[in-house]
């Protein structure tokens, strides 16, 4: 079947560290991915996408990369901050009418000043 | 532009008695919607969806409901809360473009 998964957190940092969180899917057809970020108390957001094979998605300075070859998404960020503290959701969504989207149980990444 | 609110924001109930989620999406039309529940420290699972005003699918067996009144509107209910349905509850919205939008969510406490 369908799923996400991505590496079981918490993760702990120092500020201005390299961040990867990985996240490896199994789907059937072309999905879309993505990956989402949940603040304490708070909805997700959506931090970024890709849609096809090749694609970079960016944003807020995070980066992931559609890997076919692989079925990854792998989240990186070049330098981390207190304010990247947060649980990261990575995700794939196969374009039914319904739109449902399989989500990945969840990374919490703890940056320490 | 769009935007999707959920009431209240905060909930403490009895075992037994009834409950009323309610979300609403501005500045879109006939968008998907969907109730998701999240466990303290867990990951997300999808309650129901809905593709159109009156249009309700359910993906788990519970003591939940989902209606779906109007185009924009998405109610989630329930008889008699059980300990169990405590929770961290999110309504999100999409509109056939993959990615869903996420309200700022309800946290039930049921005592």
């Amino acid at each position: 079947g369908n799923s996400v998964t991505q590496m079981e957190g918490p993760v702990t940092l120092s500020e201005e560290a390299f961040l990867t969180i990985n996240c490896t899917y199994t789907a059937t057809g072309y999905p879309s991915l993505f990956w989402y970020v949940q603040y304490p108390g708070e909805g997700l957001q959506l931090l970024l996408k890709a849609t096809k094979a090749d694609d970079k998605g960016s944003n807020k300075g995070f980066e992931a990369t559609y890997r076919k070859e692989t079925t990854s998404f792998h989240l990186e960020k070049g330098s981390v901050q207190v304010s990247d503290s947060a649980v990261y959701f990575c995700a794939l969504n196969l374009w039914g009418r319904d739109d449902k989207i399989i989500f990945g149980k969840g990374t919490r990444l703890h940056i320490l000043p | 532009s769009q935007t999707i609110h959920q009431w209240p924001a905060t909930l403490v109930q009895p075992v037994g008695s009834p409950l009323s989620l309610e979300c609403t999406v501005e500045g879109t039309s006939n968008p998907n919607l969907y109730w998701y529940r999240q466990a303290a420290g867990r990951g997300l699972q999808l309650l129901f969806y809905s593709v159109g005003i009156g249009q309700i699918s359910s993906e788990v067996p519970q003591n939940l409901s989902a209606s779906r009144p109007q185009d924009r509107q998405f109610i989630l209910s329930s008889k008699k809360l059980l300990l169990s349905d405590s929770g961290f509850y999110l309504c999100a919205w999409s509109v056939s473009t993959g990615e869903q939008y996420f309200g700022p969510g309800t946290r039930l406490t049921v005592t």
